[in-house]
C-alpha cells in the first residue's frame, strides 16, 4: 500500500506554455501533499504544501503565480508551470502524508524540459 | 531552525565493502529521523526510520541508530552490492514543522563490480 503516481513522468514543452503535473495518492488518502523540485545532483527543495480544499502554501521565494497548485480531492493534487521557461526545466517530485501518522510517500517524479 | 549535515559525496566502494554515511542534526524537540534512497532517474522510498532516541531502523541490510546524545543517524551497511548504487537523503521531521521533512544533501553511492 501507500503508493503516489504522478503523471506524466516526462514532458517537453515549448517556452511559454504551460505544463500540468498530476500527483495521485492511489490506495490512501491525504490531505496534505507536498511539491519539491530537484536540480541536477542537488537535494530536494521544497516549494509548497498543499491542502486539501484549501490554498496550498507556498515557501519562501517560491512564485505562487507561476506554479499553481490544487489540491481539490483527498487523492489529488495538480501543480502547474505557467508560461514555462527553460529555467525551469528539472525534476519535479511530489509527496502525500497519509491521513493517519506523518510519513510521507514519493511519487517517481516528472522530467520537465523546456525548449 | 531545523537542519541536517550528511557526509558529502560521491562516495565509491567495492562489492562488499562495508559502507557508512554520516548524518547529523539540529533540530527543536524530538524528531523522527529518516534515510531515503534514489535511484537514478526515479523518486524517493523510504529506505528505513526511527521515531525516537535509541531506536534502530532496518531495511535491506541497512542499519541506522538514533543517537540523541551525539544529534546523529548514521547508515551503515555490511556488505554492499552494486545495486546499492544511488543517492541517500538523510531526513528529519519534527512536531510542530506541519509535517514538513527537511533533507540534507544527499550521498552519491556508486558500487563497483
Amino acid at each position: 500500500g501507500a503508493v503516489v503516481s504522478q503523471h506524466p513522468s516526462w514532458v517537453i514543452c515549448k517556452s511559454g506554455t504551460s505544463v500540468k503535473i498530476e500527483c495521485r495518492s492511489l490506495d490512501f488518502q491525504a490531505t496534505t501533499m507536498f511539491w519539491y523540485r530537484q536540480f541536477p545532483k542537488q537535494s530536494l527543495m521544497l516549494m509548497a504544501t498543499s491542502n486539501e480544499g484549501s490554498k496550498a502554501t507556498y515557501e519562501q521565494g517560491v512564485e505562487k503565480d507561476k506554479f499553481l497548485i490544487n489540491h481539490a480531492s483527498l487523492t489529488l493534487s495538480t501543480l502547474t508551470v505557467t508560461s514555462a521557461h527553460p529555467e525551469d526545466s528539472s525534476f519535479y517530485i511530489c509527496s502525500a502524508r497519509r491521513d493517519r501518522g506523518n510519513e510521507q510517500f514519493f511519487g517517481p517524479g516528472t522530467r520537465l524540459t523546456v525548449l | 531552525g531545523n537542519s541536517v549535515t550528511q557526509m558529502e559525496g560521491p562516495v565509491t566502494l567495492s562489492e562488499e565493502a562495508f559502507l557508512t554515511i554520516n548524518c547529523t542534526y539540529t533540530a527543536t524537540g524530538y524528531p523522527s529521523l529518516f534515510w531515503y534512497v534514489q535511484y537514478p532517474g526515479e523518486g524517493l522510498q523510504l529506505l528505513l526510520k526511527a521515531t525516537k532516541a535509541d531506536d534502530k531502523g532496518s531495511n535491506k541490510g541497512f542499519e541506522a541508530t538514533y543517537r540523541k546524545e551525539t544529534t546523529s543517524f548514521h547508515l551503515e551497511k555490511g556488505s554492499v552490492q552494486v545495486s546499492d548504487s544511488a543517492v541517500y537523503f538523510c531526513a528529519l521531521l519534527s512536531g510542530g514543522s506541519n509535517y514538513k521533512l527537511t533533507f540534507g544533501k544527499g550521498t552519491l553511492l556508486t558500487v563497483n563490480p
